[in-house]
Order: C-alpha cells, then sequence, then structure tokens
C-alpha cells in the first residue's frame, strides 16, 4: 500500500511554455500532498503543502504565480509549471500524507528539463 | 536556515559491516524523525522513523536511535548490503506543521563487496 505515482516521468519543453506535473495516491486518500524540487547532489526542496479543497501553501522564495498547485480531489494534485524557463529545469516530486500522519510517501518523480 | 543536518556526504562500507548514518537537528519542536533512501532519478523511499518520545526503533535490518538532549539520531543498517547502496536522507517533522517535512543534505553510502 501507499504507492504515489507522478506522470509524466520526464518532460523537454521549450521556454516560455507550460508543463503540468500529476500526483496520485494510488490507493489511499491524501488530504495533504507536498511538493518538492531537487537540484543534483543536493537535498529536496519543500516547495509548497497542498491541502484538498483549499490554496496551496508555498514556501518563502516560491513564486506560486509561476508553480500553480491544484489538489483537487484527496487522491490528486497537480504542478503547473508556467513560462517555463531553463532554470526551472529540475527533479519535481510530491509526496501524499498517510493515515498516520507523520507518514509521508513519495512519487517517483519528474525531470524536467527546459530548452 | 538548515535545522536538519547530515555533515557527512558520504560512507563506504563493506558487505555485511554495519553501516552508521548520522544525523543533527536544531529545532527542539520536531516531533517525528524519519529516514529516507533514494535512488538516482527516483522519489524517497521510506525507511523507518521514530516519535520523539522514543529513543529507539527498529525494523528488520535498520534501527533508528534517538538522542534528544543531544539533538542526534543515526540510523544503523546491519548487515550492510549491495543493495543498500543510494542516498540517505534524514528528515524531521514539526509539531503543527501539516506533516512538513525538512530534510537533511543525504548521506552517499557505498556498500562494496
Amino acid at each position: 500500500g501507499a504507492v504515489v505515482s507522478q506522470h509524466p516521468s520526464w518532460v523537454i519543453c521549450k521556454s516560455g511554455t507550460s508543463v503540468k506535473i500529476e500526483c496520485r495516491s494510488l490507493d489511499f486518500q491524501a488530504t495533504t500532498m507536498f511538493w518538492y524540487r531537487q537540484f543534483p547532489k543536493q537535498s529536496l526542496m519543500l516547495m509548497a503543502t497542498s491541502n484538498e479543497g483549499s490554496k496551496a501553501t508555498y514556501e518563502q522564495g516560491v513564486e506560486k504565480d509561476k508553480f500553480l498547485i491544484n489538489h483537487a480531489s484527496l487522491t490528486l494534485s497537480t504542478l503547473t509549471v508556467t513560462s517555463a524557463h531553463p532554470e526551472d529545469s529540475s527533479f519535481y516530486i510530491c509526496s501524499a500524507r498517510g493515515r498516520q500522519d507523520y507518514e509521508q510517501y513519495f512519487g517517483p518523480g519528474t525531470r524536467l528539463t527546459v530548452t | 536556515d538548515q535545522q536538519v543536518k547530515q555533515n557527512s556526504p558520504s560512507l563506504s562500507v563493506q558487505e555485511g559491516r554495519i553501516s552508521i548514518l548520522n544525523c543533527d537537528y536544531t529545532n527542539s519542536m520536531f516531533d517525528y524523525f524519519l529516514w529516507y533512501k533514494k535512488y538516482p532519478a527516483e522519489g524517497p523511499t521510506f525507511l523507518i522513523s521514530i516519535s520523539s518520545i522514543k529513543d529507539k526503533n527498529e525494523d528488520g535490518r535498520f534501527t533508528v536511535f534517538l538522542n534528544k538532549s543531544a539533538k542526534h539520531l543515526s540510523l544503523h543498517i546491519v548487515p550492510s548490503q549491495p543493495g543498500d547502496s543510494a542516498v540517505y536522507f534524514c528528515a524531521a517533522r514539526l509539531t503543527d506543521s501539516w506533516g512538513k517535512l525538512q530534510f537533511g543534505a543525504g548521506t552517499q553510502v557505498v556498500v562494496t563487496p
């Protein structure tokens, strides 16, 4: 149990376009989902916390108009990178909080490359 | 402000021996600590956790020790296996934070034959 999927697993897009990444909890309901990004050889940086049915809470320094997060249901959250630039190229990972509220299960990640 | 620190970026250990990974934290408001294992281009996999009210938790080959007075925790893997080669992240959860985790920088473990 506690499987989280992400789609797509990798995407290449051109500068100025938008990209949507989906995060799904497959076998449990996740009232809270989190979005992280990871640069090479660095730790995971929390971008935002997403609660079902409400607006996401963004960490300091993360542009909410650039990284749009929607948590439409208890099993789906989406991250849209708008007007992507090469510096947005990164590994984006989502996680979902499980039944025990200290547990957090991660998706496999999405590699975004902006050309 | 890095509140969770893993000061050893890498660790090399022989197969069959014990791997000990260390983690220090500065915030006394953390109530849960977790260890994750991560392979390149994959999401982290949950390994083991410990509540701040306990000092030890064991699950198979993995044991986590918490020294609250020293604000220090460690993960012991015994015996180490080649499949354990990965990056290990220590994470800590703040009380009343919707479950937000703060991660350390990670320790790359290499298990040699």
